[in-house]
């Protein structure tokens, strides 16, 4: 079974503008939720999406947003890009059926540096 | 009250020695604690979990202790091995109600040969 696939594996963007990455979750799985990784920050919860539906957000501003398609592929957004907005996007799937914990499958992220 | 504090940021362990990292939790609705081992250039993956039904969890070197009533919870990793070398991660979630991961701030291990 192919593994969580995240597009594109490197970005750079400019102050201001907008980017958006993309997470093709493990075949099967509904929900798939977004991290963003900084040195010294660890690992910061975005949101998750199950069923085409936010479920849990984070506290990030509302630059950051997401959206999942019907086959449970998603993507995040973010706008107005800023110097503090680099960082390593990691996107994980989870089953999200039956009973908990459902564990999430990461996987190797999208490194965004905002110049 | 959703804070895991994570320590130490940063260990070296010779080759065969035990690497403890420790992490504590605020929310005493936290009900799930995994550790997650990340390489460079990928992303996490879970190495072992517990609840707080129990106080330890082993799984070949790799063991969980945890203190319900600390707050607290470690990972042990017995006969450490240079591929142990990686970024280790606690991790506390809700099993029930909103059901998201929040992490601690990682440690990078490093194991001498």
């Amino acid at each position: 079974k192919a593994g969580v696939t995240q597009t594109p594996r490197y970005l750079i963007k400019t102050r201001g503008q907008q980017v958006t990455l993309s997470c093709s979750p493990i075949s099967g799985h509904r929900s798939v939720s977004w991290y963003q990784q900084t040195p010294g920050q660890g690992l910061q919860f975005l949101f998750e999406y199950f069923s085409e539906t936010q479920r849990n957000k984070g506290n990030f501003p509302g630059r950051f947003s997401g959206r999942q398609f019907s086959n449970s592929r998603s993507e995040m957004n973010v706008s107005t890009l800023e110097l503090g907005d680099s960082a390593l996007y990691l996107c994980a799937s989870s089953l999200r059926t039956g009973s908990p914990p459902y564990e999430q499958y990461f996987g190797p992220g999208t490194r965004l540096t905002v110049t | 009250q959703q804070q895991v504090k994570q320590s130490p940021q940063s260990l070296i362990v010779q080759k065969g020695g035990i690497s403890i990292i420790n992490c504590a939790y605020e929310n005493t609705a936290f009900d799930y604690f995994p550790w997650y081992q990340q390489f460079p250039g990928k992303g996490p993956a879970l190495l072992i979990a517990i609840r707080p039904d129990v106080s330890e969890k082993k799984e070949g070197r790799f063991t969980i202790s945890f203190n319900k009533s600390a707050k607290q919870f470690s990972l042990h990793i017995m006969d450490s091995q240079p591929g142990d070398s990686a970024t280790y991660f606690c991790a506390a979630s809700r099993l029930q109600g909103t059901y998201k991961y929040i992490f601690g701030t990682g440690t990078r291990l490093k194991v001498l040969a």
